[in-house]
């Protein structure tokens, strides 16, 4: 099956630092990959739609300007989220369309947590 | 615009009975829908979809789910709960064309009694 790799799975940082979080497509091509957000038991609510060679579509609210979203090549997409501050510690996890029938493959998440 | 409603967030059964999470949607659209499960610290696996054709679907570890167009509702069963099977449940849906991200319900949290 699909599958989708995410590093690191766990981050400490301190506030004001940048993080990079990678999100891969290990067996597949991915034109399109999803950014999710999850705060303790809540839901996944998406952050920005990532196409391939083009740039990224944000949802309302989110800065594109502190989470900045790469995606260079049909496999890999990036998450930056610069100068981080505690507020920004949450479970970010990416997902990839693959294929028909509009199914999203995910990966395992990515815990930052700011200092 | 679509939308996820999971009515409970949380449920608790006992070790070998019933499983039935709720789920309504809310689509302009033919949906896709789907329901993904979560364990602690771990990313989404996929139970089961629904995009066109029967509409009861069997997914993995024995839970299924029925559409059913007239109810909007898309519920979650398994027949015989295990003690595995406590997880946060994501009932999802999306347009049934282009690239479009998932719109994922609140989540329903199970827990299983011995």
């Amino acid at each position: 099956g699909a599958v989708v790799s995410q590093h690191p799975s766990w981050v400490i940082c301190k506030s004001g630092t940048s993080v990079k979080i990678e999100c891969r497509s290990l067996d597949f091509q991915a034109t399109t990959m999803f950014w999710y957000r999850q705060f303790p038991k809540q839901s996944l609510m998406l952050m920005a739609t990532s196409n391939e060679g083009s740039k990224a579509t944000y949802e309302q609210g989110v800065e594109k300007d502190k989470f900045l979203i790469n995606h260079a090549s049909l496999t890999l997409s990036t998450l930056t989220v610069t100068s981080a501050h505690p507020e920004d510690s949450s479970f970010y996890i990416c997902s990839a369309l693959a294929g028909l029938g509009n199914e999203q493959f995910f990966g395992p998440g990515t815990r930052l947590t700011v200092l | 615009a679509q939308s996820v409603t999971q009515l409970g967030s949380h449920v608790s059964v006992s070790e070998g009975a019933l499983v039935l999470l709720r789920c309504n949607y809310s689509s302009s659209v033919p949906p896709y829908l789907f329901w993904y499960v979560q364990y602690p610290n771990q990313g989404l696996q996929l139970l089961l979809k629904y995009t066109t054709g029967a509409t009861l679907v069997k997914g993995i570890n024995g839970f299924e789910a029925e559409f059913k167009k007239s109810e909007t509702s898309f519920h979650l069963t398994k027949p015989s709960a295990h003690m595995s099977d406590a997880a946060e449940y994501f009932c999802a849906v999306t347009r049934n064309s282009g690239n479009t991200p998932l719109v994922f319900g609140k989540g329903t949290r199970l827990s299983v009694i011995a």
